[in-house]
């Protein structure tokens, strides 16, 4: 099976500042899908952004940009000028473009510092 | 809105109950699927649904079952329940379009067994 690694637990940020959770996975797919997904306090799992393997571009939401790195199998969110409303968890998603489960992370808890 | 449906959003049950949780999918998405998340926990595959088929299984207890109607909605049904099921209950869809989607999060079903 698939395995996503998130080795950040906790990460905190000044507002306005740029922030960025790293991610890894392991696979020997070669086509696949990964995400991003933001859990605020409500709880509520809100997708953050989504990055296809086979483009090279990386994805771009407004403040939230990826650094895909496919052969290192790395996938990293910026968040740029931070919010308040940015604190959450996120968790990094896996998922094969063969339309299996969705392997998720273990979640890094942003805070941010007014 | 994420146009996933959990029903209901709030159940506090006794040890040895049986409850069953309600999800309905975005329209038209084929998959769905069940996660656990315990509190400040990540998130627990369950159950995936694909088109009324199970599609994949996670870790889910013999206590715990689910199924997809033919209107592609799903129910989990969880018995003998016990003080550690006590938990924030996901369902997420997918797979409109093409598999290999992102999936779309309910609000959550929250359980509270005393």
């Amino acid at each position: 099976a698939q395995t996503v690694t998130q080795s950040q637990p906790e990460m905190s940020v000044q507002e306005a500042e740029t922030v960025t959770l790293s991610c890894t996975y392991d696979t020997s797919e070669s086509d696949y899908y990964l995400f991003w997904y933001k859990q605020p306090p409500s709880r509520q799992m809100i997708l953050v952004i989504r990055q296809e393997a086979y483009k090279q571009q990386n994805a771009t939401e407004n403040r939230f940009s990826v650094n895909f790195q496919k052969a290192a199998k790395s996938f990293s969110l910026k968040i740029s000028d931070s919010q308040l409303g940015d604190a959450a968890m996120y968790f990094c998603a896996y998922r094969s473009a063969i339309g299996n489960q969705f392997y998720f992370g273990t979640g890094t808890s942003l805070t941010v510092i007014p | 809105d994420s146009g996933v449906t959990q029903t209901p959003k709030h159940l506090i049950t006794a040890t040895g109950q049986r409850v069953t949780l309600r999800c309905s999918p975005r329209s038209g998405d084929l998959s769905v699927y069940w996660y656990q998340q315990s509190l400040d926990q990540g998130l627990q595959f369950l159950i995936q649904y694909y088109n009324g088929e199970e599609r994949a299984k996670g870790n889910i207890l013999e206590r715990f079952s689910a199924q997809q109607f033919p209107d592609l909605h799903s129910e989990l049904n969880l018995s003998s329940l016990e003080l550690g099921d006590s938990a924030l209950y996901f369902c997420a869809s997918s797979d409109r379009d093409r598999e290999g989607t992102e999936a779309f999060f309910g609000q959550g079903t929250r359980l509270t067994v005393v």
